[in-house]
Order: C-alpha cells, then structure tokens, then sequence
C-alpha cells in the first residue's frame, strides 16, 4: 500500500466555520506534510511533522492548526479562514528518498 | 539555502516528439533532485529521482533526466510524446534532513497536439 489518503475531496466553509482536513498513510512513515498550493502556482510546505512532533511551521497563520494523533493520521484544523486560503490542501508523507502526495482536499472559503 | 528554476511555464509538443523540460538547481551542498507530475485536480506523482547514485535517472511513462553537476541542471526528457503526457511538470529539491520537505519550482505546463 503505497497510498496517501485525503478526506475530504472538496470542501466548501464560511469564514466562521470550523473544519478539518485528514490525511491517514499506513506506510509506517514517520514524516508528514501539509503542503498549500494556489492556482497555477508551486505546493508550498506549511508543516512538517517527525515522529509526531511538529518539527517545521513555515510561518503559517495560527488560524490553520495541524495535529498528528498517531503515526498514520495527520489533520489539519481550519478556523475562521479567509477567502485567500482557498486552494488545494496536499499532505505528503515520505521515508527513505521519496515522498508521496495525497490528492488533496480543494477547499473553497466563502 | 536551495533552490530549483524551471526555464519555460508552458511547452507546446507535437505527439511523438521530443518532450525536453529545463530545470536548473542552486545548492550548496550535493542535492537531492525530483521531477514531479500533476494532472487536473490531482496530487503530485514521483516520476523520476536523483539521490547522487547514477546520474542518468530513469523514471515512470518513459521519463528520464541526467543530473550534470557542471551545469547544475537536472532537465527531464522523453523521447515521445504521448496525448497522456499533458500535465504540470515540477521539478524540485529536498532538504537532505527531510525527503518530504521540498522546494519546487515554479513548474512547467506541457501541452501536446496532435
């Protein structure tokens, strides 16, 4: 199984709702990812967890919140979004020298 | 600090042409490179690697790259272009404490016409 799984496929929220983002690998990696990439543009990393511990926050607004319950799960908190954090969420998870991507959640903030 | 650029955000080939994506990197250290495909609507797909074994790397759908450190560039190529192969194209580098955590591109749009 070499599979990275992202639930939900699209999601639509209001600027005061909150939701979350899943990401599950059975893998047995111990590095994830949440990765943000806009329309047209390159992913960018948002954060890296290693061995269940945030290891890297790229400066992220405290209204994305990620947690790593246990190796396999990875979420992403969302709270009281803007409609410029509308795009394509990716998690990745990575061991040895490859990383492998999920196929994202397209969330829409209206 | 490491980075990669991608020369050309759109290419146009004909079917059963050559498909030649240029990307240069900057680092410091020796790199670990990465092409990666996105389809519409998709997540990314690993088609090749370099990790400082062989410098010709062979990948997925027929892709191959050659690292050559002289021209600190990593460019991807196939030999024939198929209708399938139209996709974003990322080339990217990875931090050599975490494959995952990886600078990309800018990427490049491959179009192919029959």
């Amino acid at each position: 199984d070499t599979e990275v799984t992202q639930t939900p496929k699209h999601l639509v929220m209001g600027m005061t709702n909150k939701k979350s983002l899943k990401c599950e690998q059975h893998m047995g990696h111990r590095a994830m990812y949440w990765y943000k990439q806009k329309a047209k543009k390159p992913p960018e990393l948002m954060f890296v967890y290693s061995y269940e511990k945030l290891s890297i926050n790229e400066s992220v607004p405290s209204r994305f919140s990620p947690e790593c319950p246990n190796s396999s799960l990875l979420n992403l908190h969302l709270h009281a979004l803007q409609p410029e954090d509308s795009a394509l969420y990716l998690c990745a998870s990575s061991q040895d020298s490859e990383a492998f991507f999920g196929q994202g959640t397209r969330l829409t903030v209206v | 600090a490491q980075s990669v650029t991608q020369l050309g955000s759109h290419v146009s080939v004909s079917e059963g042409a050559l498909v030649l994506l240029r990307c240069n990197y900057s680092s410091s250290v020796p790199p670990y490179l990465f092409w990666y495909v996105q389809y519409p609507n998709q997540g990314l797909q690993l088609l090749l690697k370099y990790t400082s074994a062989a410098t010709l790397v062979k990948g997925i759908n027929g892709f191959e790259a050659e690292f050559k450190k002289s021209e600190t560039s990593f460019h991807l190529t196939k030999p024939s272009a198929h209708m399938s192969d139209a996709a974003e194209y990322f080339c990217a580098v990875s931090s050599t404490d975490s494959w995952g955590k990886l600078q990309f591109g800018a990427g490049t749009q491959v179009v192919v016409t029959p």
